[in-house]
């Protein structure tokens, strides 16, 4: 079936990097962009980043650029996102999900990895 | 970058029918999609190309859309459906994607 599945919790300082990785199994991974997703504590879904698994294109959401960056290993169907210069507001669960389209009017996600809780915290 | 509006707290009779809204400029080009998330849990998704519904997804979960206005409607709200719904789209003209900020429905 397909899956993915996320790298473990990680506890950082502030100011420090984190690199979080998406392992996708059940389907070929370079016919799906893989997105990357946020939630902080007690908040809704906050959209983060998309990678073409493919050709390694990538979109981060405005907020973000000059922090993400998303690459991805072909062989071993797996996507990563580096987030830079943490601070304590980026303590969140971060998911990845897979993109879906219509090509048209419609994008979907779907499944979405299990999460990776990121801590910020001195 | 575009937004969508979403009630943040909605509630419903057990066995009553309610709609969750969700607005937004972009919503006029591009259809919503709808995801669930119970506390804890990973979101799934429930209604995508605006009224779709994924294999395993009840029924009575429906989606609508008119003018700048996307619609999750639950006919016969069960327990089970107590949870945060989120909407979702595309932004036109550029590779970003919005969520709404969410709305949790309580079943009475």
């Amino acid at each position: 079936q397909v899956q993915l599945v996320q790298s473990g919790a990680e506890v950082k300082k502030p100011g420090a990097s984190v690199k979080l990785s998406c392992k996708a199994s059940g389907y070929t991974f370079a016919r799906h962009w893989i997105h990357w997703v946020r939630q902080a504590p007690g908040q809704g879904l906050e959209w983060m980043a998309i990678i073409n698994p493919s050709d390694a294109t990538t979109s981060y959401a405005q907020k973000f650029h000059g922090r993400l960056t998303l690459t991805r290993d072909t062989s071993t169907s797996t996507v990563y996102m580096e987030v830079s210069s943490l601070t304590s507001e980026d303590t969140a669960l971060y998911y990845c999900a897979r993109d879906h389209s219509d090509n048209t009017h419609s994008w979907w996600f779907d499944p979405w990895g299990q999460g990776t809780l990121v801590t910020v915290s001195s | 970058s575009s937004e969508l509006t979403q009630d943040p707290a909605v509630s419903v009779a057990l066995g009553q029918t309610v709609r969750i809204t969700c607005q937004g400029d972009i919503l006029s080009r591009r259809y919503a999609t709808w995801y669930q998330q119970k506390p804890g849990q990973v979101p799934i998704l429930v209604i995508y190309a605006k009224d779709k519904r994924p294999s395993g997804i009840p029924d009575r979960f429906s989606g609508s859309s008119s003018g700048n206005t996307a619609s999750l409607t639950i006919t016969a709200a069960q327990a089970e459906d107590e949870a945060d719904y989120y909407c979702n789209a595309r932004d036109t003209g550029d590779d970003q994607w919005v969520f709404g900020g969410g709305t949790r429905l309580t079943v009475l």
